[in-house]
């Protein structure tokens, strides 16, 4: 099973500032990387798929990148409802498997 | 507009069985695979099971093989969770999704299953 190591646990910044999310997977995923989104109470939110293809309707402020095993997502400038929990998911292979998330909060 | 609704979830006792259906539209639902991803409360997402666009193909994560079935009605647009033999580490969350537009963008709303005695 490929295990999804994501860091950090949580995060704390400002309005304005950039970030980044990490995602590390024990074996080559091959790019089949997707970010989400999910806020309190709601289903989670594609951002990202495939490494670094912004789904319809995400701000540009969100970009992806990566290959092999390492992954990051980038919030190039926090906007107050950014301010959620963020997870990867890899989909190369079974089972699928997600990160463990990123709370996001307001410093 | 994509819309996936989920729907039979609530309260069941430990060993028991309950099913869960997610009613899809707004897309070509016998073109694409679908899946089930769950979370227990305050916890992460935690994919469940997978069925390919003909029913053809399934997979488990391992603590529910043999305990829950994938199925899917292409006529009906419906997809579904068999669960039985329920235990507490079930209680979650349970989502439905779907590969269309490159795996995962849409999910339904969630519903949420209690195992509990």
């Amino acid at each position: 099973d490929i295990q999804m190591t994501q860091s950090p646990s949580f995060l704390s910044a400002s309005v304005g500032d950039r970030v980044t999310i990490n995602c590390k997977a024990s074996q080559n995923i091959n790019k089949y990387l997707n970010w989400y989104q999910q806020k309190l109470g709601e289903a989670p939110k594609r951002l990202i798929y495939n490494t670094n293809n912004l789904q319809t309707g995400i701000p540009s402020r969100f970009s992806g990148s990566g290959s092999g095993t390492d992954y990051t997502l980038t919030i190039s400038s926090l906007q107050p409802e950014d301010f959620a929990t963020y997870f990867c998911l890899q989909h190369n292979s079974f089972p699928l498997t997600f990160g463990s998330g990123t709370k996001l909060e307001i410093k | 507009e994509v819309q996936l609704v989920e729907s039979g979830g609530g309260l069941v006792q430990p060993g028991r069985s309950m099913k869960l259906s997610c009613a899809a539209s707004g897309f070509t639902f016998s073109n694409y695979g679908m899946a089930w991803v769950r979370q227990a409360p305050k916890k992460g997402l935690e994919w469940v099971a997978y069925i390919s666009y003909d029913g053809g193909s399934t997979y488990y994560r391992d603590p529910v093989k043999g305990r829950f079935t994938i199925s899917r009605d292409n006529a009906k647009s419906t997809l579904y969770l068999q669960m039985d033999s329920l235990r507490s580490e079930d209680t979650a969350t349970y989502y439905c999704t779907t590969t269309y537009a490159h795996w995962f963008a849409y999910w339904g709303q969630g519903t949420l299953v209690t195992v509990s005695s």
